[in-house]
């Protein structure tokens, strides 16, 4: 299958300072990325879905402004967790998908710690 | 709004046992349905993709079901390792036009050697 690769795979920071995650489609083109959060032993929630070259759509409860997504090319989105604080720790995982109806791949996923 | 439940939240089962996972949906109107396996703190490996005009897919010991009009999938494992220990989630997608996935609550399996 089509590889979809995220880094990094953890990262800690402190409260108060932004973090980048990047997502990148590395043997495919992908038209549509998507964002991922994961509490602890709970399943996935739909953060954003984003689409090369235009802005990101935010589900109902998700702080664009806290929460930045980039997708500046089709190999490329980045999300950034911005001001960070503690209760933004989680598992964030993004996907992609190449053409549309093709099924979705997914990045090995980024442990966020804030301390 | 589509809501995706799997039963049980885990399973224990002793090594080379055949098991079957469930998922079920509450709005059949589908495009296809996805297993996943996710290993702890790892992220998702797609396991079968049904399109929803399929009742069937397999790939070696797995094979996944759908019943589209009753809102459910099943995913068969047969001859159980210790391997398959994981969290397996199931996921719908809407429509050809809609790639956002639903998942389900997942079911973490172990395999007991």
């Amino acid at each position: 299958g089509a590889v979809v690769s995220q880094h990094p795979s953890w990262v800690i920071c402190k409260s108060g300072t932004s973090v980048k995650i990047e997502c990148r489609s590395l043997d495919f083109q992908a038209t549509t990325m998507f964002w991922y959060r994961q509490f602890p032993k709970q399943s996935l929630m739909l953060m954003a879905t984003s689409n090369e070259g235009s802005k990101a759509t935010y589900e109902q409860g998700v702080e664009k402004d806290k929460f930045l997504i980039n997708h500046a090319s089709l190999t490329l989105s980045t999300l950034t967790v911005t001001s960070a604080h503690p209760e933004d720790s989680s598992f964030y995982i993004c996907s992609a998908i190449g053409e549309r109806g093709s099924q979705a791949f997914f990045g090995q996923g980024t442990r966020l710690t804030v301390v | 709004k589509q809501e995706v439940t799997q039963i049980p939240a885990a399973l224990s089962v002793p090594e080379g046992e055949n098991l079957v996972l469930n998922c079920s949906f509450t709005d059949s109107a589908i495009y296809n349905l996805q297993w996943f396996r996710q290993d702890p703190g790892k992220g998702l490996t797609s396991l079968l993709l049904i399109q929803s005009s399929q009742r069937e897919q397999t790939s070696g010991r797995l094979n996944a079901s759908l019943d589209k009009s009753s809102g459910r999938s099943t995913l068969y494992i047969a001859a159980s390792q210790p391997g398959d220990s994981a969290t397996y989630l199931c996921a719908v997608r809407r429509d050809f036009g809609n790639e956002k996935l639903t998942f389900g609550t997942g079911t973490r399996l172990t395999i007991i050697p």
